[in-house]
């Protein structure tokens, strides 16, 4: 089952509004990656982080490794209509190499 | 640069039959994974292979099974589907040097009926 909390499930929103998520665990993790999947594709990496306390950008986007090792957010700045799609936080733990991936955030930006 | 292909993109297949499905890595990827995907438990790790050799391995039953070929090309099969095999099946690679980054297909989707 899955490990990562990843909170809120689903999100509408305003066309130029900006959004955050985020994911949180139990357990340490190595690394955190964001995906966005939108329907009948599979997830597309956005952003992958590797050290506590990391923050990077990719455009609009950022994401932080959390100091804990046991979180990550995901902040999206000025949505657009094309942001629309599912989000995915993801991590491999310390002690293990498979990956595990939250449960998806939903978001709907309305123009 | 291609991305990560799977064939096919949809499939649908009855109670107890058997099932192949393809991936073809990013061209230089050497490490190919597998997750199933519903709507219930989400994206979840089947697999993972290297040098055709499995690295990593899911908790799922021995019902699933994969390999990895020379050219890194993969398939997973599934023997006496059930209901509940029913899902998105994606195929995900990487390079050597970033494990975690994962590239992945548009998957593909089986019905068992």
């Amino acid at each position: 089952g899955q490990q990562l909390n990843q909170s809120p499930q689903s999100m509408f929103i305003q066309e130029g509004e900006d959004v955050s998520m985020n994911c949180t665990s139990s357990s340490i993790f190595n690394t955190w990656l964001w995906y966005k999947q939108d329907p009948g594709e599979g997830p597309v990496l956005l952003i992958a982080l590797y050290k506590a306390g990391e923050l990077t950008s990719n455009g609009r986007l950022t994401a932080q490794f959390g100091i804990t090792r046991k979180d990550s957010f995901l902040n999206i700045s000025a949505s657009i209509p094309s942001d629309v799609g599912i989000y995915f936080c993801a991590g491999n733990l310390y002690n293990n190499n498979d990956m595990r991936f939250g449960a998806g955030t939903r978001l709907t930006v309305k123009p | 640069k291609a991305g990560v292909t799977q064939t096919p993109r949809y499939l649908i297949k009855t109670r107890g039959q058997q099932v192949t499905l393809s991936c073809s890595p990013i061209s230089g990827h050497r490490s190919v994974s597998w997750y199933q995907q519903t709507p219930g438990q989400g994206l979840q790790f089947l697999f993972e292979y290297f040098s055709e050799t499995q690295r990593n391995k899911g908790n799922f039953p021995g019902r699933f099974s994969g390999r990895q070929f020379s050219n890194s090309r993969s398939e997973m099969n599934v023997s006496t589907l059930e209901l509940g095999d029913s899902a998105l099946y994606l195929c995900a690679s990487s390079l050597i040097g970033s494990p975690y980054e994962q590239y992945f297909g548009p998957g593909t989707r089986l019905t068992v009926t």
